[in-house]
């Protein structure tokens, strides 16, 4: 079956720009997440939505950051005011809202540079 | 503070050359610990998951087991397939469906 979609695979984008990412889940999964991964900080949490719950943000690194899912399925990160700092390979990731069964499955990223 | 620390940072084997990567952590109410297998350019890709002590799960040629306090990736008879990044990462009780990620193991293994 499909895997975790990402668009675009890779943006390059200049300083102040505002960029947006798509994420399209594997279907059936309640569970999606958005993670950054950077050289000098590993792979970083940044919001998690579970069905028609609040979003838990408590990863988002400052308010140009912004996320929604909608129809409980594709979701959109956005980064408004980008900054060179922002430049990482962003993953999404979906998974069940089971305990016995929670494994995450990532999608390949989407490259931002910011020149 | 939650943390968790993979060791070695990189690991350079030989074609059959065994070895075993570390994932220490230190956390209040584990829930579980992930691994997963990245090769450049890709998301990482689902491995195992263990819930608790004295777990212990296999695939091919790797074989992950659990501690109170750590998590070992064993490598039998490795091959250069098995050249990737090796992350591993928790999950607590307490932080809902989030993982917290080690800085992961760099593995070469040379033909």
């Amino acid at each position: 079956g499909a895997g975790v979609s990402q668009s675009p695979s890779n943006k390059v984008t200049e300083k102040g720009k505002d960029v947006e990412l798509r994420c399209d889940p594997i279907s059936g999964h309640t569970a999606l997440y958005w993670y950054r991964q950077s050289l000098g900080q590993g792979l970083e949490f940044l919001i998690y939505f579970q069905g028609n719950s609040a979003p838990d943000k408590s990863g988002l690194p400052s308010d140009r950051f912004s996320a929604e899912r909608t129809g409980g399925s594709v979701s959109t990160l956005t980064i408004q005011r980008t900054q060179q700092e922002d430049s990482a390979v962003y993953l999404c990731a979906s998974s069940f809202r089971r305990p016995d069964y929670n494994e995450q499955f990532f999608g390949p990223g989407t490259r931002l540079t910011v020149l | 503070e939650d943390q968790v620390t993979q060791s070695p940072e990189a690991l350079r084997l030989q074609e059959g050359e065994s070895s075993s990567l570390n994932c220490s952590y230190t956390v209040s109410g584990l829930r579980g610990l992930f691994w997963y297998r990245q090769d450049p350019g890709k998301g990482p890709e689902f491995l195992f998951t263990l819930y608790s002590a004295g777990e212990e799960k296999e695939k091919e040629r790797l074989k992950a087991t659990l501690t109170k306090k750590e998590s070992f990736l064993h490598i039998t008879a490795p091959k250069p397939e098995d050249s990737a990044t090796y992350l591993c990462a928790v999950q607590l009780k307490a932080a809902g469906n989030k993982l917290t990620f080690g800085g992961g193991t760099r593995v070469l293994v040379k033909p």
